[in-house]
């Protein structure tokens, strides 16, 4: 089973502060995703790697930036967090499109519910 | 730009029903779709995916997929308080590398 795995289930940060969070898998994939979640607005992607030190800007990168530098670890920073950015913060992995059967299953870690005070 | 349409809801239906669930997306090449379950609180579960037209079934849950009407579908036989949760369909486009979310229908099974 694949299993995406995230620091921490909730945190609590004041405006201004760097924040860290992080996601590993276990399955050897190449693709993963950072996204957030807010009622009503759905999921919205922030930023997704494609290989290690390979990042492509999603939906709403403002705010955000990612470290990927080894394949099972992908990073999302918050420079300087904000009150608007307190969120359900979810993170995912993607079977390559060459694997037979499965092609693009998409796989979730148990996501990290942010508050900025 | 991609989209993909699910009713908001909620839908309600009585335990022991047949629940469905609907989607439509907007890009006729799509290829893969995927259909999530959410709980309050937690993260979405992948529980059924579909790249043919027709139909697959697992356990009490069908996918159905027209591609022809760019259409695809969740059934759930003899459905449980335990399946009300928001549903999320999701879409895989060639040529993109990440998937579309729908925004999700929220279902309600009352016992």
């Amino acid at each position: 089973d694949v299993k995406v795995t995230q620091s921490s289930r909730y945190l609590v940060k004041r405006t201004g502060e760097k924040v860290f969070l992080e996601c590993v898998q276990d399955m050897d994939h190449e693709n993963m995703f950072w996204y957030r979640q807010d009622p009503g607005l759905g999921l919205r992607l922030i930023y997704f790697s494609y290989d290690v030190k390979m990042k492509e800007k999603g939906d709403i990168p403002e705010g955000y930036s990612v470290s990927r530098e080894k394949k099972e670890r992908f990073s999302l920073i918050l420079e300087s967090a904000s009150t608007n950015q307190t969120s359900m913060y979810l993170c995912a992995s993607r079977t390559p499109s060459r694997k037979a059967g499965s092609s693009y299953e998409q796989y979730f870690g148990p996501g990290t519910r942010l508050t900025v005070t | 730009q991609k989209e993909v349409e699910q009713n908001s809801g909620p839908l309600s239906v009585p335990e022991g029903a047949i629940a469905s669930l609907n989607c439509t997306y907007s890009d006729r090449v799509s290829q893969s779709f995927f259909w999530y379950r959410q709980y309050s609180g937690k993260s979405p579960e992948l529980i059924m995916s579909i790249y043919s037209n027709g139909d697959k079934e697992d356990g009490r849950f069908t996918a159905q997929l027209n591609k022809a009407s760019q259409y695809v579908s969740l059934l759930i036989r003899d459905s449980q308080p335990s399946d009300s949760a928001t549903y999320l369909c999701a879409v895989n486009t060639p040529g993109y590398s990440t998937l579309t979310f729908g925004k999700g229908t929220m279902l309600l099974v009352s016992p």
